[in-house]
């Protein structure tokens, strides 16, 4: 059982459209990040969100941890090519020292 | 500083060999985790150290599996007997005091067991 969902798994859409992608889980987390993937690569870190009802701006990402500090969001605005990648979510649990990362959602974007 | 190194890239062994890993992280962070991802999936955590100490090993990590990091700076992952279910990417992260700051990973050893 996977500690933390995400959805959907894939998802290919055209350049300049718009898109979301969830985090969910029914633990509690003090904090919850957000990377990206690129084959062959390590994951990068793209934020941290730490407050309940948090909302964290990137350029075109835009990042929101729930009020319960249970899920997030990541909403993407007028996709580009160069945001084709793996995004992984990854959370804290409240009293542990490590991170529980998502399964991952595999995103491309097409010219 | 260039941030996480591990060594090799690219790893191929017969099963039942033994391979070694390395992980150079940032010489200021204190902490140093080691994951494992197979095609598809999450990284999953396997264990990790602070300073020297290693605090904590996932039931992912088989007798089989040994990690050190002696003297708190580099760290050795271990893998004996190898079998074709170890073949996946080894990363590697560190960081700096609690979670909040975020991991710096390496580029990863991807192993693959023939």
């Amino acid at each position: 059982t996977q500690l933390l969902e995400q959805s959907p798994q894939f998802l290919s859409i055209q350049e300049g459209e718009n898109l979301t992608v969830y985090c969910n889980s029914s633990s509690v987390f003090s904090s919850l990040q957000w990377y990206r993937q690129e084959p062959g690569e390590g994951p990068v870190l793209l934020v941290t969100v730490v407050t309940g009802g948090e909302v964290k701006k990137l350029k075109r990402l835009t990042f929101q941890f729930g009020d319960a500090r249970k899920d997030s969001s990541l909403h993407i605005t007028a996709a580009q090519p160069g945001d084709t990648g793996l995004y992984l979510c990854a959370g804290a649990v409240q009293g542990a020292q490590k991170l529980v990362f998502g399964q991952g959602t595999r995103l491309t974007i097409n010219p | 500083d260039t941030g996480v190194s591990q060594d090799p890239r690219h790893k191929i062994t017969k099963r039942g060999q033994n391979v070694t890993f390395r992980c150079d992280p940032i010489s200021e962070h204190n902490r140093l985790y080691w994951y494992r991802q197979t095609l598809g999936q999450g990284p999953e955590f396997l264990t990790y150290f602070q300073n020297e100490a290693q605090l904590e090993k996932s039931r992912l990590l088989s007798d089989r599996f040994s990690a050190e990091r002696p003297k708190g700076s580099f760290s050795t992952l271990e893998i004996q007997r190898t079998e074709q279910g170890d073949s996946a990417m080894y990363l590697c992260a560190s960081s700096l005091g609690d979670n909040f700051g975020g991991y710096t990973f390496g580029s990863g050893t991807r192993l693959t067991v023939v």
